[in-house]
């Protein structure tokens, strides 16, 4: 499972109310990223890190905020959740010199009333 | 834009063979991947693609024709624990960053 955690695994929260997520890994990836799942439109890429400080933006990032500061922790941030924000949300990291094979976490439930 | 195709549905006999298409259109191009998730799950890896032909891993198989901007995953022998949603992907760019397909969910009968 490459250690990678997510915490917590699931979360309720109002609109309008600041939310982070956390990835851990224990193997000091150096490429980590958060997905989104919505039914009927696969993953999609929120944001991605190449390392510690250095992130960008993936296809749907607005919304979202993301920050790395040590190699094991990627934080993701919804500053102020919306409803169109409720999703499983997946963390994952790349093995260096893989067949660009992504490792996810087990996810994240967000529900935002 | 960059975008993968895929059924949204296949279904098939346990024992039987059942091919998964994936149509793709990137702006580069850097393979084709494929990732199984099982209801409440994760997506785990099953195969990857850098150049055309056919990729062979136990039961499960992956072809990709790169002039044709097509790839498949073939899975053989089929058991009721292959139920469960397929997804083609590829990187957008060098850093990895993978586009999805909507899934492809394969329902497995006795």
């Amino acid at each position: 499972d490459a250690g990678i955690t997510q915490s917590p695994r699931h979360k309720v929260t109002e609109t309008g109310t600041p939310v982070t997520l956390r990835c851990h890994q224990t193997e000091n990836h150096r490429y980590m990223y958060w997905y989104r799942q919505d039914p009927g439109h696969g993953l999609r890429l929120i944001h991605y890190s190449y390392g510690v400080k250095d992130t960008d933006k993936g296809e749907v990032s607005d919304g979202y905020s993301v920050s790395r500061s040590k190699t094991e922790d990627f934080l993701l941030t919804l500053e102020s959740a919306t409803s169109s924000q409720t999703s499983v949300y997946f963390c994952a990291i790349r093995r260096s010199g893989g067949d660009n094979e992504q490792f996810f976490g087990p996810g994240t439930r967000l529900t935002v009333l | 834009g960059q975008s993968l195709e895929q059924p949204s549905e296949v279904t098939a006999v346990e024992g039987a063979i059942v091919q998964i298409n994936c149509t793709y259109q990137t702006s580069g191009f850097y393979g084709l991947s494929w990732y199984q998730q099982h209801d409440g799950g994760a997506p785990t890896f099953l195969s990857y693609n850098a150049l055309d032909g056919l990729e062979e891993t136990g039961r499960f198989s992956s072809f990709l024709s790169r002039s044709d901007s097509y790839g498949y995953l073939l899975l053989q022998e089929l058991q009721m624990k292959d139920s469960a949603s397929y997804f083609c992907a590829a990187p957008m760019d060098s850093s990895y960053k993978l586009i999805f397909g909507s899934g492809t969910r394969l329902l497995v009968r006795p």
